[in-house]
């Protein structure tokens, strides 16, 4: 069965301070990766999906990037932090052979606090 | 542009009774799908629900079901008995069959639903 593992769980780091949150997929192959943010009691953000290594795209602009460096893996990151990227990440996948009824599977999600 | 809206940012429940939890979207394309999604205190997000643009009835599941009324873009998420454990925030959230290979699921801005005892 497919898995979706996110790290870590709970980070707080400083203003000015890089950033990178990793996403792994087992069980699967060629998924479609997602990263959304959420801030607090809010909706969820699409920021960046990609559907094969190497390929990224962004829908918001902002202080964050992502890398897709293997199939299963996508990796969010920053060079320095600002306090709106606060929030919380959540990483998805989605198997690439897409219907209109494919649901998301969501991992667990890192909360993020810039101080 | 595609885009889902709820309009109800919290709502209250009494144990064991229905409750209504209201979306609208905006979509130029005629294929689609509707999905909810739950998110408790946790954080994860469980996925509920789906519609799709060309179904012909309402889907439902368990508890959950959907009530699609495609002339008037309403997608409300119905859930009957209500229990304690199903206090959370709820998502609406759509893909349009435009998106192609992307998978893109848009997301409205959730609605917090809390049971009372």
């Amino acid at each position: 069965s497919q898995t979706i593992h996110q790290w870590p769980a709970t980070l707080v780091q400083p203003v000015g301070s890089p950033l990178s949150l990793e996403c792994t997929v087992e069980g699967t192959s060629n998924p479609n990766l997602y990263w959304y943010r959420q801030a607090a009691g809010r909706g969820l953000q699409l920021l960046f999906y990609s559907v094969g290594i190497g390929q990224i795209s962004s829908e918001v602009p902002q202080n964050l990037s992502a890398s897709r460096p293997q199939d299963r893996q996508f990796i969010l990151s920053s060079k320095k932090l600002l306090l709106s990227d606060s929030g919380f990440y959540l990483c998805a996948w989605a198997p690439r052979t897409l219907t209109t009824n494919e649901k998301l599977f969501f991992g667990s999600g890192t909360q993020l606090s810039v101080l | 542009a595609q885009k889902i809206t709820q309009t109800q940012p919290g709502m209250f429940v009494q144990e064991k009774e229905a409750v209504t939890l209201d979306c609208t979207y905006d979509t130029s394309d005629q294929s689609y799908g509707l999905f909810w999604y739950k998110q408790p205190s946790s954080g994860e997000m469980i996925f509920l629900i789906y519609q799709g643009s060309y179904d012909e009835q309402n889907a439902t599941e368990g508890r959950y079901s959907l009530n699609f009324q495609k002339a008037r873009k309403s997608a409300n998420l119905v859930i009957s008995a209500s229990q304690l454990g199903d206090s959370a925030m709820y998502f609406c959230a759509m893909r349009e069959g435009g998106s192609g290979n992307t998978g893109k699921l848009i997301f409205g801005q959730g609605t917090t639903l809390q049971v009372k005892p």
